[in-house]
């Protein structure tokens, strides 16, 4: 299958910081990547749909100043957490699209805000 | 509102033998509907996929039926092996965006 990368795979910052964390495909262009989050024992949430050249998209009650997200390229795709706080602290996974209903994954990022 | 429900939190199956994962959906706009297994601090794994004008894909050992009339789809895993151990959640796609159900424990014997 296609490879999604993600970094860093780990990432522990102070309240108050910002950290940005980048998803890529490394062997095929992903005009749509998606960037998810998952509490510990709980699903995947999606947060947000990347689209390489627009503005991200947005789920219902995810704010978008706090949740930036960048797709400046067909390989590369950020979200930065302005501001972390330790209520901030969970894995996030991107995944890119590969055709219409085939996603693939990145191995995920755990942030620690202390 | 939980669109995508698996309401086994674990299953717990004898090596060789069939896993049965079961998930439950509301939203009839769903239009593919996928498996995948996750380990913790990794990302999904895809197992396997069916479109919702099909009942039931087949891929080795792993077989997906979906019943659009009960918002119903399974996985069952024959043989089951240990290496099928892992979180495996259900997820379903309306416009290429994917909802996923809480996951549930696999866990295979030897």
């Amino acid at each position: 299958g296609a490879v999604v990368s993600q970094h860093p795979s780990r990432v522990i910052c102070k309240s108050g910081t910002s950290v940005k964390i980048e998803c890529r495909s490394l062997d095929f262009q992903a005009t749509t990547m998606f960037w998810y989050r998952q509490f510990p024992k709980k699903s995947l949430m999606l947060m947000a749909t990347s689209n390489e050249g627009s503005k991200a998209t947005y789920e219902q009650g995810v704010e978008k100043d706090k949740f930036l997200i960048n797709h400046a390229s067909l390989t590369l795709s950020t979200l930065t957490v302005t501001s972390a706080h330790p209520e901030d602290s969970s894995f996030y996974i991107c995944s890119a699209r590969y055709t219409s209903y085939e996603q693939y994954f990145g191995p995920g990022t755990r942030l620690t805000v202390t | 509102d939980q669109q995508v429900k698996q309401n086994s939190p674990s299953l717990s199956v004898q090596e060789g033998r069939i896993s049965i994962l079961n998930c439950d959906y509301t939203n009839s706009m769903f239009d593919y509907f996928l498996w995948y297994k996750k380990y913790p601090a990794e990302g999904p794994t895809f197992l396997i996929s069916i479109s919702s004008i099909k009942d039931k894909n087949e891929d080795g050992r792993f077989t997906v039926f979906l019943n659009k009339s009960a918002k119903h789809l399974s996985l069952h895993i024959v043989p089951s092996q240990p290496g099928d151990s892992a979180v495996c959640f259900c997820a379903a796609s309306v416009y290429g965006k994917l909802t996923f159900g809480q996951g549930t424990i696999l866990t295979v014997h030897p």
